[in-house]
């Protein structure tokens, strides 16, 4: 299964909202998680089953999708959010990863 | 604290092995799905393979079939990669993760490793 996010890239301003898509090639059903990743660091779990929020990560970050398109929006960007943002399809193996997103300050 | 540190990484020549581990702390280490994942340097995620917390189920990428075994010692916490006829294309950073799976309602890698790093050269 591929998934593909868009865009791989942005530009964003602080208190901006964004949203980042994935698109698999098959219906995965809500096996879709969400990661955030820095510089240099290991990612980080935001969201899984597509839209459950892991503990102790911020309200704004919210997910939502199931089948085949999936999104990931943050409602109001802070300053520690810019980083790079993968989608992973837990449905079937092999575990497959989008390309990544990497959010930039504009 | 919850916790993985992996070890074992360095410089390698092409066709040579290296084994990683990664050792678990504070959670029951038996109880949980395992998992390594690669990033080429500059590049995305790549998920390597997989164990179930028994050790009886495994699965890998196919760019590494046959030359990674993946392993694990419940008695010891710990989670082992062995690379074999290592190339150019597998230096990358090897983190080991954890999977939280359907027991635990949480099909996500939600507890990663720092991460270690392995360079294929010669």
């Amino acid at each position: 299964i591929q998934l593909t996010q868009s865009p791989s890239s942005l530009s964003a301003s602080v208190g901006d909202r964004v949203t980042i898509t994935c698109r698999a090639s098959q219906g995965i059903s809500s096996y879709l998680a969400w990661y955030q990743q820095k510089p240099g660091k290991a990612p980080k779990l935001l969201i899984y089953a597509a839209s459950t929020l892991q503990s102790g990560v911020p309200s704004r970050f919210s997910g939502s999708g199931s089948g085949t398109d999936f999104t990931l929006t943050i409602s109001s960007l802070q300053p520690e959010d810019f980083a790079t943002y993968y989608c992973q399809q837990l449905n079937s193996y092999p575990r497959t990863f989008g390309q990544g997103t990497k959010v930039e300050i504009k | 604290e919850v916790q993985l540190v992996e070890s074992g990484g360095g410089l390698v020549q092409p066709g040579g092995s290296l084994r990683l581990s990664c050792a678990a702390s504070g959670f029951t280490f038996s109880s949980y799905e395992m998992n390594w994942v690669r990033q080429a340097p500059g590049k995305g995620l790549e998920w390597v393979s997989y164990i179930s917390s028994s050790g009886s189920t495994i699965y890998y990428a196919d760019s590494v079939k046959g030359r990674f075994t993946i392993s694990r010692d419940n008695a010891k916490n710990s989670l082992y990669l062995q690379m074999n006829s290592l190339r150019a294309e597998d230096t990358a950073v090897y983190y080991c993760a954890r999977e939280g799976g359907s027991i635990f309602a949480l099909d996500a890698f939600d507890i990663w490793g720092q991460g270690t790093m392995v360079t294929v050269s010669s």
